[in-house]
């Protein structure tokens, strides 16, 4: 059964680079044909797609983030990492990992889904 | 932007009644193929979002019969037709024709 694992540091200070790295495990076929993004979630508050990303160099942001984020694959090593520069209390959030199952070349639903990793932004 | 909407936000049901949520988007989600890019999700308390229904109608694996959806341009429909403790939490649609965008949830609960 396919797997995904967030990691990276739970706290960051204001105007820093939020990185996280997602480990994918158990997909011996799907990582070079599906998709793979990140979504967030602040506390007590709803579900935010961040940006979603292909091996083939495919990708697309969330527009209200886009200046600031970066997803990148490396899928040699399982890993799918991202980036988000000049964070404020705004980006605390749980960050989660997860593949963007393809469907006839579009990228349609999160069919899994890591635990999540909570990102404090904070002096 | 496709913007989307759920009704209602919050939804008290007792044991074994049936159980509906409302999901509409500002625009037509018919994908190319036919389906629809449209999927719901149910956060249970502490966890992460798990998939319920993908591309509008089709039950994800191991999701029990109990759940159903209906679909139709803009207005969708996910129903539960006796309500369990295990279905409590927050259901989110979620669209995937242009970009991704999430409806802000509806909270079931066990009356």
């Amino acid at each position: 059964q396919l797997q995904l694992e967030e990691s990276g540091p739970g706290l960051v200070k204001p105007s820093e680079t939020l990185s996280l790295s997602c480990f994918v495990s158990n997909d011996p076929n799907g990582r070079e044909t599906h998709y793979w993004g990140w979504i967030r979630q602040p506390p007590g508050k709803g579900l935010e797609w961040i940006g979603t990303s292909r091996s083939s160099g495919s990708t697309t942001y969330n527009p209200s983030l886009k200046s600031r984020v970066t997803i990148s694959l490396d899928m040699p090593t399982n890993r799918f990492s991202l980036t988000l520069n000049s964070v404020t209390a705004a980006d605390t959030a749980v960050y989660y990992c997860a593949r963007h199952f393809e469907w006839f070349g579009d990228p349609q639903h999160f069919d899994s889904w890591g635990q999540g990793t909570l990102v404090t932004v904070s002096s | 932007d496709i913007v989307m909407t759920q009704s209602p936000l919050s939804l008290p049901v007792a044991p074994g009644e049936p159980a509906s949520i409302s999901c509409r988007a500002s625009q037509n989600l018919l994908h190319r193929t036919g389906h629809y890019s449209l999927h719901w999700y149910l956060q249970k308390p502490g966890q992460s979002p798990q998939l319920v229904i993908y591309l509008g109608l089709n039950r994800a694996r191991g999701v029990p019969d109990r759940f159903s959806a209906s679909a139709s341009g803009t207005d969708f429909t996910l129903e539960i037709s006796r309500v369990e403790a295990e279905d409590v939490g927050v259901y989110y649609c979620m669209q995937t024709l242009q970009a991704v965008t999430f409806g802000p949830g509806t909270k079931v609960d066990i009356k």
